[in-house]
């Protein structure tokens, strides 16, 4: 079974402060996303990578950056959290070519005071 | 031309009856169309999905009609049952290093 996993389920975070997400797969998946979910807004693709310290910017990257220093793992910055970026933060891998099916975490609820 | 517009945004079912979600897009480039389901708590995973090639597909109680020329694809949920009750999210996405388009997503609930 594929798993994608992501560091924390809920997390509590100050505005101002630097909040690292983390996603780990395991089914050695070349490309990584990841999404914000907002009620009314659907999914919104914030970065991807197709590839270990490659990265795109999706639809909405401003005020997030990423890393892919692995190819199991992708990081999630938000380098000075604001109250706008309260949100569910999914991550999903697939493999090569982008049609190939996403597979997504269980995502990480965010709040920021 | 990279929206995905899903209607309705939310839908309520009888138990048995049949549930229809519709999505419209613009960008003629797109040739790959999934719908995703989303059970509360989880991720979204992949439900099924079409290419233009054929009009429609089917795998179990779930249909997709698609139709090329107004550039439109739904979901049809036959006998819908209280565990389709979900979040169902379709996408679109064209050849080439490009990621799916989601719509807004379409919460269903079946009751009993």
């Amino acid at each position: 079974d594929v798993k994608v996993t992501q560091s924390s389920r809920y997390l509590v975070k100050r505005t101002g402060e630097k909040v690292f997400l983390e996603c780990v797969q395991d089914m050695d998946h070349e490309n990584m996303f990841w999404y914000r979910q907002d009620p009314g807004l659907g999914l919104r693709l914030i970065y991807f990578s197709y590839d270990v310290k490659m990265k795109e910017k999706g639809d909405i990257p401003e005020g997030y950056s990423v890393s892919r220093e692995k190819k199991e793992r992708f990081s999630l910055i938000l380098e000075s959290a604001s109250t706008n970026q309260t949100s569910m933060y999914l991550c999903a891998s697939s493999f090569d070519g982008i049609q190939e099916t996403q597979y997504f975490g269980p995502g990480t609820r965010l709040l920021v005071l | 031309q990279q929206q995905v517009k899903q209607s309705p945004q939310s839908l309520i079912v009888q138990k048995g009856g049949i549930s229809i979600i519709n999505c419209a897009y613009e960008n003629t480039a797109f040739d790959y169309f999934p719908w995703y389901q989303q059970f509360p708590g989880k991720g979204p995973a992949l439900l099924i999905a079409i290419r233009p090639d054929v009009s429609e597909k089917k795998e179990g109680r779930f249909t997709i009609s698609f139709n090329k020329s107004a550039k439109q694809f739904s979901l049809h949920i036959m006998d819908s049952q209280p565990g389709d009750s979900a979040t169902y999210f379709c996408a679109a996405s064209y050849s080439g290093n490009t990621p799916l388009v989601f719509g807004k997503g379409t919460r269903l609930s079946v009751i009993a």
